[in-house]
């Protein structure tokens, strides 16, 4: 079964303008969770889609956005990038369903590692 | 809310020693706790994860973690450092889905030979 894929893997953008990163989670997955890995900060949660719908948010401004397509495949959109806005950011995809907490899972892809110049 | 905090952002040991690696957690309601570990470049792997049940959980390559909910703690060890385990490693924790984990400030491991 094929990974987490994340494209592109490397990225260099500049003040002002916007990215955006996709994520192919594993088949079956439902579950698509963004997080952004800086030296300072370390992993912080960005947000969780299930099901096409944004299931749980962590504290980021509204330049970051995301979304879900039917496929379970997921993009995260940074508007008006700032020099902080530089990290790794990484996708996770997991099942999903609360019910099968115990037993879900997250694999993370490889990341997308973005600089802001 | 929850929130984990790992002992020790950089720990050294030298090849064939005991890996020990201090995660301790806060939780309001019982928790779902995992490792992982990041090599260079790459995501994030899982190590192990408690959930419930046994406290003492065996993950991949030789390292375990034990759950103790009194001194709300899940340290990783392992037996015999060997020197593929150098890489950072992670303490999560979860209290809905895994889709929703909050991690610790990350342990870098150090294996000197």
């Amino acid at each position: 079964k094929a990974g987490v894929t994340q494209t592109p893997r490397y990225l260099i953008k500049t003040r002002g303008q916007q990215v955006t990163l996709s994520c192919s989670p594993i088949s079956g997955h439902r579950s698509v969770s963004w997080y952004q890995q800086t030296p300072g900060q370390g992993l912080q949660f960005l947000f969780e889609y299930f099901s096409e719908t944004q299931r749980n948010k962590g504290n980021f401004p509204g330049r970051f956005s995301g979304r879900q397509f039917s496929n379970s495949r997921s993009e995260m959109n940074v508007s008006t990038l700032e020099l902080g806005d530089s990290a790794l950011y990484l996708c996770a995809s997991s099942l999903g369903h609360l019910a099968g907490a115990l037993t879900d899972t997250q694999y993370f892809g490889p990341g997308t590692r973005l600089t802001v110049l | 809310a929850q929130s984990v905090t790992q002992l020790g952002s950089h720990v050294s040991v030298s090849e064939g020693a005991l890996v020990l690696l201090r995660c301790n957690y806060s939780s309001s309601v019982p928790p779902y706790l995992f490792w992982y570990v990041q090599y260079p470049n790459q995501g994030l792997q899982l190590l192990l994860k408690y959930t419930t049940g046994a406290t003492l959980v065996k993950g991949i390559n030789g390292f375990e973690a034990e759950f103790k909910k009194s001194e709300t703690s899940f340290h990783l060890t392992k037996p015999s450092a060997h020197m593929s385990d150098a890489a950072e490693y992670f303490c999560a924790v979860s209290v809905t889905n895994a889709g929703k984990s909050t991690f610790g400030d990350g342990t870098t491991l150090t294996v000197k030979p």
